[in-house]
């Protein structure tokens, strides 16, 4: 079945500090792969998305690139701000059988930014 | 107006009691999907929803039931609420064109 591993974290970085957050996942076929954001108290948000090898998704200064030969998509920021701590999710669709309804997530990495 | 609502944004209900959990869009999506968050879990799949009266489970669907009569509004039920339901529950819709769901707020519910 499809899975998701991301970096456990908290993850505590001083402001203009360079961000990754590592995502790995092990899918059949072409899987589509997003980031999610998920600030205190509210729901989560789309930040970003790929949908086939070595596409780069961005938004917000974020970027993370599908990288089919080591099952990757990892969050990277060069220079973060205070305004950035919250949770991240890395999820995907399955890109073959299965459920073409269903989004697979990580379990989160808290990330604190401190001034 | 926000794409989806959920309805009510907190609630404390006894065990034993039934609960209603309410998603509403307007977005016209036809996927709508339930989750609960828990620390140490992530987001975790209900039940959901690909079309009107059209419904199906999820990972961790026990002791939870769905329905959805129009596009609009997607119900979660709790019957006998249970302590182990205590969580932060969020709605997400779907269009058919792409596969990226969009969350509503969330509902806190506290079973004592």
């Amino acid at each position: 079945g499809n899975s998701v591993t991301q970096m456990e974290g908290p993850v505590t970085l001083s402001e203009e500090a360079f961000l990754t957050i590592n995502c790995t996942y092990t899918a059949t076929g072409y899987p589509s792969l997003f980031w999610y954001v998920q600030y205190p108290g509210e729901g989560l948000q789309l930040l970003l998305k790929a949908t086939k090898a070595d596409d780069k998704g961005s938004n917000k200064g974020f970027e993370a690139t599908y990288r089919k030969e080591t099952t990757s998509f990892h969050l990277e920021k060069g220079s973060v701000q205070v305004s950035d701590s919250a949770v991240y999710f890395c999820a995907l669709k399955g890109g073959s059988g299965g459920s073409n309804y269903k989004l697979t997530f990580g379990k989160g990495t808290l990330l604190t930014v401190n001034p | 107006d926000a794409g989806i609502t959920q309805s009510p944004r907190h609630k404390v209900t006894e065990t034993g009691t039934p609960v209603t959990l309410r998603c509403h869009q307007t977005e016209n999506h036809r996927y709508m999907y339930w989750y609960r968050q828990d620390p140490g879990h992530g987001l975790r799949l209900i039940h959901y929803s690909y079309g009107v009266k059209d419904t199906d489970k999820g990972e961790v669907s026990d002791g939870y039931s769905v329905s959805r009569s129009k596009t609009e509004d997607f119900l979660l039920t709790l019957e006998s609420a249970t302590s182990s339901q205590t969580s932060v529950y969020f709605c997400a819709g779907r269009w058919d064109s792409s596969y990226e769901q969009y969350f509503g707020p969330g509902t806190r519910l506290t079973v004592t």
